[in-house]
């Protein structure tokens, strides 16, 4: 069975300040990674997935994320944080299949409510 | 622009009451999922369909909720009765199932107040 772990469920940051969002997982399997948005009073947006290929995936909003196997982590960063980045952050893994995809159901983590500071 | 589609936006009913949540997938897409949502417990997943079967619903409690995917458009998840325990945020998402990645598209919500 396959889990996420988000590091920190509350980070605080200064506009303009590095953004680092840490979510590690566990899957048997080569997984899919996604991270997810979450604005208040909205649903899930997704910011980004990691599929096969390139390890780092650059996402809307001027998000990446870098897929490492050897440390199980697919980190989400964003050079400097804007006052709209504000939200609930979500890592999630998707359990691959034999020809490439998936079983379509995904793992969520808790989710990490980022802050930003003027 | 395809979206997934929920309604009512906000509901706020009596204890006892029927509650009805219905949600229109994207087009194309053949695989529903029901999450809850509240600040204790976080994202849950309730139930999910794919091409209208249900595949998983242990996350629902059996003796008061209910989803049903009468025809590819439409999905339906029903509290009866309804508790105010129920009082959340309930999410549908819809995906390609085995013909994807995984990522799902979720809608924006019913925001249940069960009084």
């Amino acid at each position: 069975a396959q889990s996420v772990t988000q590091l920190g469920s509350h980070v605080s940051v200064s506009e303009g300040a590095l953004v680092l969002l840490r979510c590690n997982y566990s899957s048997s399997v080569p997984p899919y990674l996604f991270w997810y948005v979450q604005y208040p009073n909205q649903g899930l947006q997704l910011l980004l997935k990691y599929t096969t290929g390139a390890t780092l995936v650059k996402g809307i909003n001027g998000f990446e994320a870098e897929f490492k196997k050897s440390e199980t982590s697919f980190h989400l960063t964003k050079p400097s944080a804007h006052m709209s980045d504000a939200a609930e952050y979500f890592c999630a893994v998707s359990v691959t299949r034999a020809g490439g995809t998936s079983y379509g159901k995904l793992t969520f983590g808790q989710g990490t409510i980022l802050t930003v500071h003027p | 622009d395809a979206r997934v589609t929920q309604t009512p936006r906000h509901k706020v009913t009596e204890m006892g009451q029927e509650v009805t949540m219905r949600c229109q997938p994207i087009l194309g897409h053949n695989t529903v999922f029901w999450y809850r949502q509240t600040m204790m417990q976080g994202l849950e997943l309730l139930a999910y369909f794919r091409n209208r079967a249900p595949l998983d619903d242990s996350g629902m409690p059996k003796d008061r909720f209910s989803a049903e995917m009468p025809d590819a458009t439409l999905a339906t998840l029903k509290i009866q009765p309804s508790e105010p325990r129920d009082s959340a945020v309930y999410f549908c998402a819809s995906g390609r199932g085995l013909a994807g990645f995984g990522e799902q598209f979720f809608g924006p919500g019913t925001r249940l107040t069960v009084l």
